[in-house]
């Protein structure tokens, strides 16, 4: 069955420091990773999927097979960065319109 | 911009009482699904729906049903409601190859 961890409730971090969210999934076949992100008060929307390999607002993730992870990345945080953020896991092939969700990083970024 | 609507924000019952959260999406999507989200487990899967009358169960479907007699249109029933049903309820569509579109979510207290 596919499982996907995320290991920090909450993290805090100042600005103007580098930001790493984890995200270690567990799943057989081939994998599509998702970052998705829910601002105060608003909808959760997708931030960036590792097919695509651009960067969003700064933010990147690069898909580790061998580690089993996609870890988001910004070098540098800013206040409107604080959010939740969901890592999220789609199976490709049968099945595929499922998608699994972490349990969430809350990012809190102090100035 | 696609539009997913839920028609209640906010959502009092009491225990044993049917309760019928709607969601309505405006642009054609095939895919369809209902989340709850609790602090510390995510978003979890309680059903989808890939097609008008195709639904199937997500990771946690006990206790609720669901109807997709139009495509526009996928309602999540509580047969029932309990107090464990308190939550914020998320729908979600999808077309193909799109990332998931999601409302602003239901809040349901059962008292």
């Amino acid at each position: 069955a596919q499982r996907v961890t995320q290991p920090e409730k909450l993290l805090s971090v100042f600005k103007g420091a580098p930001v790493e969210l984890k995200c270690n999934y567990s799943y057989s076949g081939s994998p599509e990773l998702f970052w998705y992100v829910q601002y105060s008060r608003q909808r959760l929307q997708l931030l960036l999927r590792h097919i695509s390999r651009e960067s969003i607002k700064g933010f990147t993730a690069d898909l580790n097979k061998g580690e089993t992870s996609f870890h988001l990345k910004k070098p540098f945080a800013q206040e409107e960065d604080s959010a939740m953020y969901y890592c999220a896991l789609r199976t490709l092939g049968g099945g595929g319109n499922k998608l699994t969700f972490g349990t969430g990083t809350q990012l809190k970024v102090e100035l | 911009d696609v539009k997913v609507t839920q028609s209640s924000r906010y959502l009092v019952k009491r225990t044993g009482e049917k309760v019928f959260l709607e969601c309505v999406q405006d642009m054609d999507h095939e895919n369809m699904f209902w989340y709850r989200q609790d602090p510390g487990l995510g978003l979890r899967l309680i059903y989808f729906s890939y097609d008008v009358k195709m639904k199937e169960k997500g990771d946690i479907p006990e206790g609720y049903s669901v109807s997709r007699e139009k495509k526009e249109r996928f309602s999540l029933i509580l047969e029932s409601a309990s107090t464990n049903q308190t939550s914020m309820y998320l729908c979600a569509s999808r077309g193909p190859n799109s990332p998931l579109h999601f409302g602003n979510g239901t809040r349901l207290t059962v008292t």
